[in-house]
């Protein structure tokens, strides 16, 4: 079954512009991963978050973790069209032993 | 960074065929590597879990006897899709663990399999 919950679904944006995606989950975490997807590629693992941090931040990412609400946010600023791809969360329960649950994925596409 | 390959890339073959996909890990050892399955514009679906030197574990609704896992070596598994069918058609994903680096986890290209 699927965990992480992602919104929007799709979204659209003028390139320089910033990307904000959420994810929700449903149960505990270890941590929480975001990848990114390009069309009929493979996943290119892009940030973890434990369930211990609260922000994390990489280049041109952000993400940022609540376990209180169980939800997650990916925030890409200054957003390039090579940004177009879909977007998923993973997570990792605890005990999982790496086992990742992926949400739904969002789809970005960045006008250039 | 650590690169995980799968071979083959794209596969088209006849119902009732089977197919042989291949997993590996270039430069590192994975005691545990993960199958997962994607159909067009949707999420990832773990198939199962494959662990080297003993059974892999499958997750609910996945049939062990259709999709056959061997993990012989630190650095390979293999998924066969047994008398494949058209429903099998789908993208093939792997990935594998970093046995040395906690919670790190590689993905392969994927493998586009279409059966006719």
């Amino acid at each position: 079954s699927q965990q992480g919950e992602e919104d929007p679904q799709a979204l659209s944006i003028q390139e320089g512009e910033n990307a904000t995606m959420n994810c929700s989950y449903k149960t505990s975490i270890n941590n929480l991963q975001w990848y990114r997807q390009n069309s009929g590629r493979g996943l290119v693992h892009l940030i973890l978050i434990r369930s211990n941090e609260r922000e994390k931040h990489s280049g041109r990412l952000r993400v940022t973790l609540d376990t209180s609400k169980k939800s997650s946010s990916l925030l890409i600023t200054a957003s390039r069209a090579a940004d177009t791809a879909s977007y998923f969360c993973a997570t990792e329960a605890p005990g999982a032993n790496s086992k990742l649950t992926f949400g739904k994925g969002i789809t970005l596409s960045v006008r250039p | 960074g650590a690169v995980v390959s799968q071979h083959p890339s794209r596969v088209i073959c006849k119902s009732g065929t089977s197919v042989k996909i291949e997993c590996r890990s270039l430069d590192f050892q994975a005691t545990t590597m993960f199958w997962y399955r994607q159909f067009p514009k949707q999420s990832l679906m773990l198939m199962a879990t494959s662990n080297e030197g003993s059974k892999a574990t499958y997750e609910q609704g996945v049939e062990k006897d259709k999709f056959l896992i061997n993990h012989a070596s630190l650095t390979l598994s293999t998924l066969t899709v047994t008398s494949a069918h058209p429903e099998d058609s789908s993208f093939y994903i792997c990935s594998a663990r970093d046995s040395g680096v906690p919670d790190t986890q590689y993905f392969g290209p994927g493998t586009r399999l279409t059966v006719l």
